[in-house]
């Protein structure tokens, strides 16, 4: 069990720039979940996939935010045309089972200037 | 929009001290989580109360979920300075058909040595 990987681990980008994140979960894990976490704040769900299917989406992934599952293993999360407000720390988690606890990555802190 | 809310935002203790964190959430779960988070890494799964469990153990922790007041604790016995990290509680709604865990914003503990 080599845990949640995600990388690269911080990301400075200018504004308008597209900026791509991936995440390893574990292995057996068919759930995948992207959060968002601002300083001072819990983290936010952003998307949830379970094998390659994306089945669920928060209102805060506006159309500038995308993310692919493909053949149920790694993930990646876009954006495109990054805004400021887009600083945050992006956070991956996996899990085996609904009703089971989260394995999270260390997260992809990403800094637009 | 979270669901959770932690209360105290922060707690300062001596170490040997007892630490008591609180929860309170908005609609019906599922179960209950709790999760520690160190300064800028992913979150670590602490425990999960369910729905129908009032209270549970693991280790030094002890939660308690009382469904009517819609509310959670979190108790850390004999704290040591390493229990120092933000702790988030989280609610998992599954039975409404989300598939996401709702944080709160969490409590920051510090555990004087």
């Amino acid at each position: 069990d080599t845990g949640v990987s995600q990388n690269p681990r911080h990301k400075i980008t200018k504004r308008g720039q597209n900026v791509t994140f991936r995440c390893d979960p574990i292995s057996e894990h068919n759930r995948l979940y992207w959060y968002r976490q601002t300083l001072g704040q819990g983290p936010e769900f952003l998307t949830y996939f379970q094998n390659e299917a994306q089945l669920e989406k928060s209102r805060l992934l506006s159309d500038r935010f995308s993310a692919e599952r493909p053949k149920g293993s790694f993930s990646t999360l876009e954006i495109q045309r990054t805004e400021q407000g887009d600083s945050a720390m992006y956070l991956c988690a996996s899990s085996v089972l609904t009703g089971k606890g989260y394995t999270f990555g260390s997260g992809t802190r990403l800094t637009v200037v | 929009s979270q669901q959770g809310e932690e209360d105290p935002q922060a707690l300062s203790i001596q170490e040997g001290e007892n630490a008591t964190m609180n929860c309170s959430y908005k609609t019906s779960i599922n179960n209950l989580q709790w999760y520690r988070q160190n300064s800028g890494r992913g979150l670590v799964h602490l425990i999960l109360i369910r729905s129908n469990e009032r209270e549970k153990h693991s280790g030094r922790l002890r939660v308690t979920l009382d469904t009517s007041k819609k509310s959670s604790s979190l108790l850390i016995t004999a704290s040591r300075a390493a229990d120092t990290a933000s702790y988030f509680c989280a609610t998992d709604q599954s039975g409404a058909g989300s598939y996401q865990l709702t944080f709160g914003k969490g409590t920051k503990l510090s555990v004087i040595p």
